[in-house]
């Protein structure tokens, strides 16, 4: 059983670029969040999909977007790169059938980010 | 606000010395708490979820407990593969959202 996978593993960019990272969630999962996690911090919620739509969103500026597909896989673009967003970026994926009940998440691997 | 602080921010044990991470919180409502490990560079790794308070889960040599204002990772018997960073997060009501603390960071010496 395949677990949540991401790619790429690492990426440099440069400041002004735009970069656009891919998640292929747990099989049976079907919504999909995505966390920044600045070195020695937890990671930091972004946003959240489920049904293709953006469910909630954190505390991030506009230039945070995302995008969900049929197939549930999702990606995270960031636009105008800064410095201060190389972190490492966590996919985590979820199914939505737990009711009241908080839903756990799974983490992929990350993708490091680098911005020069 | 729901917040999340872990302590201690660093723990070293020697090989077979038992004990505890904290992690306390507040929230309007928990619909969950719940416990990773992670590795340096790599991913968080799903270790326990905690709905209830006086609830408690095992697996191996760690044990989570749950109160209404705190959860304790236990630590029994360590090995030095059980060095990293435990995480602590949680899901309140309302929320998709998990809110992370900053972790413990374990290390235990052979």
């Amino acid at each position: 059983d395949a677990g949540v996978t991401q790619s790429p593993t690492h990426l440099i960019k440069t400041r002004g670029q735009q970069v656009t990272l891919r998640c292929s969630p747990k099989s049976g999962h079907d919504t999909v969040s995505w966390y920044q996690q600045a070195l020695g911090q937890g990671p930091q919620f972004i946003f959240q999909y489920y049904e293709e739509e953006e469910r909630q969103r954190g505390n991030f500026p506009d230039r945070f977007s995302g995008h969900q597909f049929p197939n549930y896989s999702s990606e995270l673009n960031v636009n105008a790169l800064l410095l201060g967003d190389s972190a490492l970026y966590l996919c985590a994926s979820s199914f939505n059938g737990d009711g009241q009940r908080g839903n756990t998440q799974y983490f992929g691997p990350g993708t490091r980010l680098t911005v020069l | 606000e729901d917040q999340v602080t872990q302590s201690p921010e660093a723990l070293r044990l020697q090989e077979g010395e038992s004990s505890s991470l904290n992690c306390s919180y507040t929230v309007s409502g928990l619909r969950g708490l719940f416990w990773y490990r992670q590795d340096p560079g790599k991913g968080p790794e799903f270790l326990f979820t905690l709905y209830s308070a006086g609830e408690e889960k095992e697996k191996e040599r760690l044990k989570a407990t749950l109160t209404k204002k705190e959860s304790f990772l236990h630590i029994t018997a360590p090995k030095p593969e059980d060095s990293a960073t435990y995480l602590c997060a949680l899901a309140g009501a309302g929320s998709y959202q998990l809110t992370f603390g900053k972790g413990t960071k374990l290390s235990v010496i052979p």
